[in-house]
């Protein structure tokens, strides 16, 4: 079963702008992980969280979590037609506990 | 580093038949998960193992198997294959077990006919 949600589910935007995208899950974590996926290829690890971060930041990207909500966010600043792909954001628990996806958020960006 | 390798790329076989898919993790990396990607289903977690041993096993039924070598290399075994065993199957490495983040292979693209 998933543990996150991501939302929007598609988001259509065009390039220069900046894309979010929102993750909430159920459980406690012990990190939140963004991965992005190009047209069923293998995902890439983009960014991890910890539950005791806050911010992060690679680059363009921008990830919040904000645990008392269960939330996180990925904002991509200044997008690029090659920044369309689907992002997945992933929750691991603390112990034991594999990697769980969200069903993802396809992005587009129009050149 | 090479990157994590899976063979082969694709597959198609018919109902009943048994697949066996492999995965060369990244150089030093110890751990290795497996996941079914479908359209409906999204991404779900099949085992991880770490050194030989699997550590986690996700919710499918036992005709889903895995193994993973002294050379940390795995593979893993469908049997009896059904129509909704089509699917991406992703294979990726990791460090450690449960903590890092993962390195994740091209995939396995299995069509059931």
């Amino acid at each position: 079963s998933q543990q996150g949600e991501e939302d929007p589910q598609a988001l259509s935007i065009q390039e220069g702008e900046n894309a979010t995208m929102n993750c909430s899950y159920k459980t406690s974590i012990n990190n939140l992980q963004w991965y992005r996926q190009n047209s069923g290829r293998g995902l890439v690890h983009l960014i991890l969280i910890r539950s005791n971060e806050r911010e992060k930041h690679s680059g363009r990207l921008r990830v919040t979590l904000d645990t008392s909500k269960k939330s996180s966010s990925l904002l991509i600043t200044a997008s690029r037609a090659a920044d369309t792909a689907s992002y997945f954001c992933a929750t691991r628990g603390s112990g034991n506990t594999p990697l769980v996806f969200g069903k993802g958020t396809r992005l587009s960006v129009i050149a | 580093k090479a990157g994590v390798t899976q063979t082969p790329r694709y597959l198609i076989k018919t109902r009943g038949q048994q697949v066996t898919l492999s995965c060369s993790p990244i150089s030093g990396h110890r751990s290795v998960s497996w996941y079914q990607q479908t359209p409906g289903q999204g991404l779900q977690f099949l085992f991880e193992y770490f050194s030989e041993t699997q550590r986690n096993k996700g919710n499918f039924p036992g005709r889903f198997s895995g193994r993973q070598f002294s050379n940390s290399r795995s593979e893993m075994n469908v049997s009896t294959l059904e129509l909704g065993d089509s699917a991406l199957y992703l294979c990726a490495s990791s460090l450690a077990s449960f903590v890092d983040e993962q390195y994740f292979g091209p995939g396995t693209r299995l069509t059931v006919t």
